[in-house]
């Protein structure tokens, strides 16, 4: 059973940064694409971007180009996202989830919180 | 970016009751493939989203076949056969044809 263990939930000051993790068990990250999305409080949700593990090659979504960095580590088959410059505006619960065979997002990480407040 | 705009429902639906969401793309989602690139995923409180039914009409793997995928290359429609109690939640249309992906805003089914 595929499984996403995110990291916990996360309390910025405006201005700094925040990697938050995504730990897959149960199916090799080299196969796979891993995206992130977020959902802002009574919100619905907005894709982030992905990054394919086995060569690190990205794409986002063109409101993230400057806020997130997606990074893998095969070795843990583990993805990471860096949110940058934190604002208000960033205070969302943030998903990643797994792409399978099938081209869709079938497996879901449960969220991690990120609070941004001075 | 391909925009989607989901309907509302009229909500709360009766127990038992068909329950249809609709959901419009500003552009074909059909692909060179002859697949359609339409997902649903239903996101139940507190919960992270759980794909539904994928290409439009291909139900995932443990979903009930109360819950159906339709339409054209524009417009689409998952309907809820025989709603039920653990159906209530915000369900979210999403296109995969081109990136970058998008959802639609969310469509929130209650119950009666």
């Amino acid at each position: 059973e595929v499984q996403l263990q995110q990291s916990g939930a996360e309390l910025g000051k405006p201005g700094t940064s925040v990697k938050l993790s995504c730990k897959v068990s149960g199916y090799n990250i080299r196969n796979t694409y891993m995206h992130w999305v977020n959902q802002r409080p009574g919100k619905g949700l907005e894709w982030i971007g992905r990054i394919d593990p086995a060569n690190g090659n990205t794409i986002y979504a063109e409101k993230f180009k400057s806020k997130a960095t997606l990074t893998a580590d095969t070795s843990s088959n583990t993805a990471y996202m860096q949110l940058s410059q934190l604002k208000s505006d960033d205070t969302a619960i943030y998903f990643c989830a797994m792409e399978g065979y099938l081209g869709v997002m079938d497996a879901w990480g449960q969220g991690a919180s990120v609070t941004v407040s001075s | 970016d391909i925009v989607m705009t989901q309907g509302v429902l009229p909500n709360p639906v009766p127990s038992g009751e068909s329950a249809s969401i609709t959901c419009r793309s500003s552009k074909s989602l059909v692909y060179k493939d002859g697949k359609t690139y339409l997902n649903w995923f239903l996101q139940r409180p507190g919960q992270s989203p759980q794909l539904l039914t994928y290409w439009m009409s291909t139900r995932a793997s443990g979903v009930s076949d109360r819950f159906s995928g339709s339409g054209s290359g524009t417009y689409f429609t998952l309907k809820i056969s025989r709603v039920r109690a653990e159906d209530a939640g915000v369900y979210y249309c999403q296109q995969v044809r081109e990136y970058p992906w998008t959802f639609g805003g969310g469509t929130k089914l209650e119950l009666k």
